[in-house]
């Protein structure tokens, strides 16, 4: 069972916010992902990192960052949110090919 | 590209078998995912079969795999309410130092009492 962790699980949050959604783990893992998942159920990968220092842009292009300074810790930030973010967030890590998922975080932009 | 294609809904009665398909395109895949998602949730891995396999099995769960047709399913058998939920298939390729997994669009299960 992995332990993987993600905060907030529910946020509700203004037009023009800056936030930061947070994700950890404590497998030691070093491949971490960014996946958002749109209400029809699809997945879309929008970021991912190897290792420390290291990130990429994944398929799906979006107008968050995320940075990797730590092996356990991958934020995903939005400087000014607007509706169009309104979406689940899932956080996932991997040492190889299989992924681990953390429970999620339901974002609303009003 | 790589592509993986699910059904988007099957309903059946409880205590009956569920098998929820999928097909995909690229044979150079390593590893077959099958996750289940539960309302609000994450995604917890259910299982996975290596590419060289036909077949696992793991109590109510059986996947099977036609690599010929590029074909993967999932059998629940004795399929409880609680199975409820979006079942997705991914597929794997560990080359070229690529890690990502290519998800199907998931297959909404409900289970009738």
């Amino acid at each position: 069972e992995a332990d993987i962790y993600q905060t907030p699980r529910y946020l509700v949050i203004g037009t023009g916010k800056k936030i930061t959604l947070e994700c950890s783990q404590t497998m030691g893992h070093d491949k971490m992902y960014w996946y958002q998942q749109d209400p029809g159920m699809e997945l879309h990968l929008i970021h991912y990192s190897y290792g420390v220092n290291s990130t990429e842009k994944g398929d799906l292009s979006s107008e968050s960052t995320v940075s990797r300074i730590r092996t356990e810790h991958f934020p995903l930030t939005l400087e000014s949110a607007r509706p169009s973010h309104t979406s689940q967030y899932l956080c996932a890590s991997s040492i190889r090919d299989t992924q681990y998922f953390g429970p999620g975080t339901r974002l609303t932009v009003l | 590209g790589e592509d993986v294609e699910q059904s988007l809904f099957l309903s059946v009665r409880e205590g009956d078998s569920s098998v929820i398909n999928c097909t995909y395109t690229d044979s150079s895949s390593t590893y077959l995912y099958w996750y289940k998602q539960e309302p609000g949730a994450g995604l917890q891995l259910l299982t996975y079969i290596f590419s060289n396999m036909d077949m696992k099995q793991d109590q109510r769960l059986t996947v099977l795999l036609n690599k010929k047709d590029k074909h993967l399913s999932l059998r629940i058998a004795d399929t409880q309410t609680g199975d409820s939920a979006i079942y997705f298939c991914a597929e794997s390729f560990s080359g070229a130092g690529s890690y990502q997994l290519t998800f199907g669009k998931g297959t909404k299960l409900s289970v009738i009492p």
